[in-house]
């Protein structure tokens, strides 16, 4: 298994441009996530997702969408991008266990610079 | 409101020393879940613990250790005789069982910078 695998791993945006971050699970993972990450700071979450068609806001959603067609993908897109948007961004997912909230499997990460 | 709180934001120790890296969170919840994930220098992030509100007992993994306190809000990490590759960034997390749903949402804390000298 990859895991979760996200592409690209660094990215240079210029201000105003779009783009849009991939994310993919071969686990069969429900929950996928995710979060940004701030130099000297924990992370914030983003976007979650409980299914394929199925999406909601986490703490610090302005300036992204989602979308969930499938339950192995769960793209990022950043729409007119600004300076604040230079992060770390990581994309997670776990299972839905009996009852039970089970750890989250992190992705590799990409580094974003807008400039 | 912050609901994870690291305080000491750098630690450096040397190798072979014993080291504590403190939590402490607030949640109104009575069930709830506790993490510990390892950020080392090449950026990724990897689980290492996962407690829930349940369980106080602490946990030993090898050189690792957890010790949770309820009455203090607290879920400390200790590495025993440490050693260089724990150099790492700790994150200390915290998830509430939102509407008593399976969902994590979890709260970091701004995490502790752990560092090893040989």
């Amino acid at each position: 298994n990859a895991g979760v695998t996200q592409t690209p791993k660094f990215r240079i945006l210029k201000i105003g441009q779009s783009m849009t971050l991939q994310c993919t699970q071969d686990m069969n993972h429900n929950y996928m996530y995710w979060y940004r990450q701030d130099p000297g700071m924990g992370l914030k979450l983003i976007y979650y997702s409980v299914g394929a068609g199925i999406t909601d806001k986490g703490e610090v959603p302005n300036g992204y969408n989602v979308s969930r067609s499938t339950t192995e993908d769960f793209p990022l897109r950043l729409e007119l991008a600004a300076p604040s948007q230079t992060s770390v961004y990581f994309c997670a997912s776990s299972s839905p266990g009996q009852g039970l909230v089970y750890e989250q499997y992190f992705g590799p990460g990409t580094r974003l610079t807008v400039t | 409101a912050q609901k994870v709180t690291q305080a000491q934001t750098e630690i450096s120790v040397v190798e072979k020393e014993d080291v504590t890296l403190d939590c402490v969170y607030e949640t109104r919840d009575t069930t709830y879940y506790l993490f510990w994930y390892k950020q080392p220098p090449s950026g990724e992030l990897v689980f290492l613990i996962r407690r829930n509100s349940f369980d106080e007992q602490n946990e030993i993994s090898g050189r690792y250790s957890w010790n949770f306190q309820k009455s203090t809000s607290s879920f400390n990490f200790t590495i025993t005789a440490s050693q260089v590759v724990d150099s790492a960034v700790y994150f200390c997390a915290l998830s509430e069982a939102w509407r008593g749903s399976t969902l994590g949402r979890l709260y970091f804390g701004r995490g502790t910078q752990l560092t090893v000298w040989p």
